[in-house]
């Protein structure tokens, strides 16, 4: 079974420039979160998709957005890119999210600079 | 506000010696926790959970205690291994219709051969 795939594995925009990751989840899996990983910051939560619905945000501002495709596909967007942007953008899947128990399944992230 | 905190950025232990991970944690609507491991270039992944049931799990060399009077867990490896160098995660789940993950900010482990 295919994992979490990510693309691409890294970026490089300039300041005010515009991003769109991409994230394949594990066949099955029906809930995409982002998450946004830098140094001493760990992982913070972006926002999470299930069935093409965003079910739930983190405190990013509205340069972030997200969407899910009816094959659970998802795409996360950045808008008039800024320095503190630059980071690691992990996705995740899991079965439908809402269990306790349930795992979270993550890529290998998009590595993305911003100049 | 962070509700999940690795307060050691890094520690360093002997092959073969035990490493002590904690976390500590202020939401006390959390039920479920997590740790997970990530290597450079990798996504996380898991490595053991516990239930705000229980006081304790044990997976193999991995064992998570949780003392929820205190808001405070740890991880402990033994024995430690090479293998185990990784930045560990802990991560805490509330009740919600999401159940979002709530991560630390990782303790990068080095074990020294």
């Amino acid at each position: 079974k295919a994992g979490v795939t990510q693309t691409p594995r890294y970026l490089i925009k300039t300041r005010g420039q515009q991003v769109t990751l991409s994230c394949s989840p594990i066949s099955g899996h029906r809930s995409v979160s982002w998450y946004q990983q830098t140094p001493g910051q760990g992982l913070q939560f972006l926002f999470e998709y299930f069935s093409e619905t965003q079910r739930n945000k983190g405190n990013f501002p509205g340069r972030f957005s997200g969407r899910q495709f009816s094959n659970s596909r998802s795409e996360m967007n950045v808008s008039t890119l800024e320095l503190g942007d630059s980071a690691l953008y992990l996705c995740a899947s899991s079965l439908a999210g809402g269990h306790a128990n349930e795992k979270l399944f993550f890529g290998s992230g998009t590595q993305l600079s911003v100049l | 506000d962070q509700q999940v905190k690795q307060n050691s950025p890094s520690l360093s232990v002997q092959e073969g010696r035990i490493s002590i991970l904690n976390c500590d944690y202020t939401n006390s609507m959390f039920d479920y926790f997590l740790w997970y491991k990530k290597y450079p270039a990798e996504g996380p992944t898991f490595l053991i959970s516990i239930s705000s049931i229980k006081d304790k799990n044990e997976d193999g060399r991995f064992t998570v205690f949780l003392n929820k009077s205190a808001k405070h867990l740890s991880l402990h490896i033994v024995p430690s291994q090479p293998g185990d160098s990784a930045v560990y995660f802990c991560a805490a789940k509330g009740a919600g219709s999401a159940r979002q993950l709530t991560f630390g900010s990782g303790t990068q482990l080095t074990v020294l051969p």
